[in-house]
């Protein structure tokens, strides 16, 4: 059982580069998100899934988008790269259950872009 | 809009001494507050979790103290040690709606 599992866990892109990053969940969770992690900041809510094929926008949306075409999998797309993307990025899963409130989170993905 | 603050930001405590870290928030209408804990290089894993409808709740040597009428709640680690050093997060959430964080407190226990 893997739990929440996203690669690749290091990056480094040039300014103006595009790419992906991939989360999967084997826990049949209904709900995911994706968090940036910077110093001082804490955890910023980017984007989130309430389901299959539904996204919406948290707190930090822009210049990142995202799609969940499979439940166990959300991704996570920098469609032209900034500095200011330099960040540890999270993805987390959750049941969806209100009596229980825990986050599954991944190991995070380090992306530098210079 | 910071929906919870969370104090210190950093946290340096003597092996076998009491940790705290404090939260406020200022929806009443938030009815979960999680505590995450994260080590370096990992992701933020759950540590301990509260309802509203209770004052106090204790796992080992770890207890949540909360305040409804003050909107407040805390992190105790009682017997503090190296092994507990990490960035803890408080957090609160409403029913289905994403978990708002805290900034983050990192703790060192030093021997």
């Amino acid at each position: 059982n893997a739990g929440v599992t996203q690669t690749p866990k290091f990056r480094v892109l040039k300014t103006g580069q595009s790419m992906t990053l991939l989360c999967a969940q084997d826990m049949n969770h209904e709900y995911m998100y994706w968090y940036r992690q910077d110093p001082g900041m804490g955890l910023r809510l980017i984007h989130y899934s309430v389901g299959e094929g539904t996204t919406a926008k948290g707190e930090v949306p822009d210049g990142y988008n995202v799609s969940r075409l499979k439940k166990q999998n959300f991704l996570l797309g920098l469609e032209s790269a900034a500095p200011s993307q330099t960040s540890v990025y999270f993805c987390a899963s959750w049941v969806g259950n209100a009596n229980t409130g825990e986050l599954f989170f991944g190991e995070g993905s380090r992306l530098t872009v210079l | 809009q910071q929906q919870v603050k969370q104090s210190p930001q950093s946290l340096i405590v003597q092996k076998g001494g009491i940790s705290i870290i404090n939260c406020a928030y200022e929806n009443t209408a938030f009815d979960y507050f999680p505590w995450y804990q994260q080590f370096p290089g990992k992701g933020p894993a759950l540590l301990i979790a509260i309802r509203p409808d209770v004052s106090e709740k204790k796992e080992g040597r770890f207890t949540i103290s909360f305040n409804k009428s003050a909107k407040q709640f805390s992190l105790h680690i009682m017997d503090s040690q190296p092994g507990d050093s990490a960035t803890y997060f408080c957090a609160a959430v409403s029913g289905n709606t994403p978990l708002v964080f805290g900034k983050g407190t990192r703790l060192s226990v030093i021997a």
